[in-house]
């Protein structure tokens, strides 16, 4: 049981390139998530998808889009690549509960540079 | 939009210490949440508060969960140099899978051995 997975774990990309990043879980989890986080402002809500085939914008969602592959797989795609987006990017997905309340579980983050 | 304003930014504290940060809000929230980050690591979760008033413990951890819904704190008992890391709060709105957390931005702690 590996939890919440991502790749790549470090890329660079020029400014206006595009890339896809990765995540999994094996959790059976319904709920996604990808947030980024910049030094001293916490972690911020980019795109979340509560269900498979449902996704909604966070807080910051602007030059990203994202896929609910499947249940299992949610990845966040950045079409043009801006020195802006230089950040930890964080997937996290979320735990079923009986009660009104849930959690959320944290992938390893991915660390990009875009120069 | 709702924020968390969590405090202190930054501690320095002696191994063996006690520890105790904050977070307070605006608005509502139905769940607390605290998460330990180490370095090069996603966040970890630590402790999950449901009900107003509610007292949590994990190992040397106790967190509690504001009568007015607005707040929450986090101690940590008898510092170790392991606790080094950055403590975040979060707040949950919604009471359905996938409502969004909102997060402080965190207090480092570093430990002295």
């Amino acid at each position: 049981n590996a939890g919440v997975t991502q790749t790549p774990k470090f890329q660079v990309l020029k400014t206006g390139q595009s890339m896809t990043l990765q995540c999994a879980q094996d959790m059976n989890h319904n709920s996604m998530y990808w947030y980024r986080q910049d030094p001293g402002m916490g972690l911020r809500l980019i795109y979340y998808s509560a269900s498979e085939g449902t996704t909604d914008k966070g807080e910051v969602p602007n030059g990203y889009n994202v896929s609910r592959l499947n249940k299992r797989e949610f990845s966040l795609r950045l079409e043009s690549a801006a020195p802006s987006q230089t950040s930890v990017y964080f997937c996290a997905s979320s735990v079923i509960l009986a009660q009104p309340a849930y959690e959320q579980y944290f992938g390893p983050g991915t660390r990009l540079t875009v120069t | 939009g709702q924020q968390l304003n969590q405090s202190p930014q930054s501690m320095f504290i002696q191994e063996g210490e006690d520890v105790s940060m904050n977070c307070t809000s605006s608005s509502i929230f139905n769940t607390w949440l605290w998460y330990k980050q180490d370095p090069g690591e996603g966040p970890v979760l630590l402790i999950a508060l449901y009900k107003a008033g509610e007292l949590t413990s994990n190992g040397r951890l106790t967190a509690q969960f504001g009568i007015t819904r607005k707040d929450s704190f986090l101690n940590i008992s008898a510092s170790i140099p392991s606790d080094v890391g950055i403590y975040f709060c979060a707040g949950q709105l919604g009471e359905t899978s996938g409502s969004r957390l909102t997060f402080g931005e965190g207090t480092q702690l570093t430990v002295n051995p």
